[in-house]
């Protein structure tokens, strides 16, 4: 089955480290997304790459690095400079140029920050 | 003017019942509006949207309701099931690009047996 697989599903970091959320996709798209969710509030662009070897930061990139080395793969680095970091992370990916828009999201990642 | 408004937070609705989530927007140049729905634990994903040339799209028991003139769209569920409680987030973009889409806070629908 065709899907985005993020991995872990929940994850504690202390203050002061850096963790890696993984995402996967088998969908074949070019576009590949990070967004944050917070309660009662709307999802939040961090990052975005339409393209192998290229990634744009999005409204709230302060804190968070990316890399896009494999079609497939767009790792999200939490680093020690995000002030708040405990949210849930969602990675999604489309097809550039797409009529219809659609995104498809992961099943999320839940980072707390003991 | 990036800012897209829904209501209400929350909503408790009896099943067979009508929800209705309305959602407003300032940037005329949105073209994309599409509805995503998630349930606890997992990811949003697209239930139906609409473009601005049109008023209204039906699909099944989930109908968007677009006024341009007010800039204002809503998503109505028709004989609402327990199946229906999850979070729906309306949105907004410019040309369907994903980068450019604008999420409202979301509705945490509840549907009562």
């Amino acid at each position: 089955d065709g899907g985005i697989t993020q991995s872990p599903k929940y994850l504690f970091r202390k203050e002061g480290q850096n963790v890696t959320l993984s995402c996967e996709q088998n969908l074949n798209h070019d576009a590949m997304y990070w967004y944050r969710q917070d309660p009662g509030q709307g999802l939040r662009l961090i990052y975005y790459s339409q393209i192998v070897n290229d990634f744009q930061k999005g409204d709230i990139a302060e804190g968070y690095s990316v890399s896009r080395e494999k079609k497939e793969s767009f790792p999200l680095t939490v680093t020690s400079a995000q002030k708040n970091p405990t949210a849930f992370y969602l990675c999604a990916s489309s097809i550039v140029g797409a009529n219809t828009g659609e995104l498809f999201f992961g099943e999320g990642s839940r980072l707390t920050v003991l | 003017q990036q800012q897209v408004k829904q209501s209400p937070q929350s909503l408790i609705v009896q099943k067979g019942g009508i929800s209705i989530i309305n959602c407003a927007y300032e940037n005329t140049a949105f073209d994309y509006f599409p509805w995503y729905q998630q349930f606890p634990g997992k990811g949003p994903a697209l239930l139906i949207a609409i473009r601005p040339d049109v008023s209204e799209k039906k699909e099944g028991r989930f109908t968007i309701s677009f006024n341009k003139s007010a800039k204002q769209f809503s998503l109505h569920i028709m004989d609402s099931q327990p199946g229906d409680s999850a979070t729906y987030f309306c949105a907004a973009s410019m040309g369907h690009y994903g980068q450019n889409f604008v999420f409202g806070p979301g509705t945490r629908l509840s549907v009562l047996p």
